[in-house]
């Protein structure tokens, strides 16, 4: 079956270290989105990805790192400048025309040490 | 600019009782409008779609929401409640720029036994 994977399920993280969430999508779609997830805020946009090697800063960027290598993979890197990382990280992918619905993985929830 | 306001970030309902989620959109183009369901831990699974085809758009689970460009409203109702819908409820919004969602900021269903 198609669809998105994220990995782990549960990451924790300690103090200065860096940690990195896959997400891996066989749906063929060109656009590939993370998103933080934290009670009473809905969904908010960390980076978005609508071809591969190019890749744009969303709402709340600062912290956070992406690669788009391959059109399959979109990993998230939360560096140690992100100083409130604990939340539910949710990947999304779909295809480019913008009438067409995001397609999410199970999502990754981070916590601190 | 497109935007979605969810009014009540909280709303519970009997057992067999009409299930009414409101969601109003702020579009300058046409708009392309979703909802989505999240089950705890879970990622956000595709209920339905209104990408103008039709004003009243059926989805899974016995949910419908119709689309009123008069109100830019997109509520979505289910004439009865069932225990297994209790979980937030998210109205998002597509433009045509960009591939980017915008999200509402969630509603929680809760269904009283």
């Amino acid at each position: 079956d198609g669809g998105i994977t994220q990995s782990p399920k549960y990451l924790f993280r300690k103090e200065g270290q860096n940690v990195t969430l896959s997400c891996e999508q066989n749906l063929n779609h060109d656009a590939m989105y993370w998103y933080r997830q934290d009670p009473g805020q809905g969904l908010r946009l960390i980076y978005y990805s609508q071809i591969v090697n190019d890749f744009q800063k969303g709402d709340i960027a600062e912290g956070y790192s992406v690669s788009r290598e391959k059109k399959e993979s979109f990993p998230l890197t939360v560096t140690s400048a992100q100083k409130n990382p604990t939340a539910f990280y949710l990947c999304a992918s779909t295809h480019r025309s913008s009438n067409q619905p995001q397609h999410f993985g199970d999502g990754t929830r981070l916590s601190i040490l | 600019a497109q935007s979605v306001t969810q009014l009540g970030s909280h709303v519970s309902v009997s057992e067999g009782a009409l299930v009414l989620l409101r969601c109003n959109y702020s579009s300058s183009v046409p708009p392309y409008l979703f909802w989505y369901v999240q089950y705890p831990n879970q990622g956000l699974q595709l209920l339905l779609k209104y990408t103008s085809a039709a004003t009243l758009v059926k989805g899974i689970n016995g949910f419908e929401a119709e689309f009123k460009k008069s109100e830019t409203s997109f509520h979505l109702t289910k004439p009865s409640a069932h225990m297994s819908d209790a979980a937030e409820y998210f109205c998002a919004v597509s433009g045509n720029t960009g591939n980017q969602f915008y999200f509402g900021t969630g509603t929680s269903l809760t269904v009283i036994p």
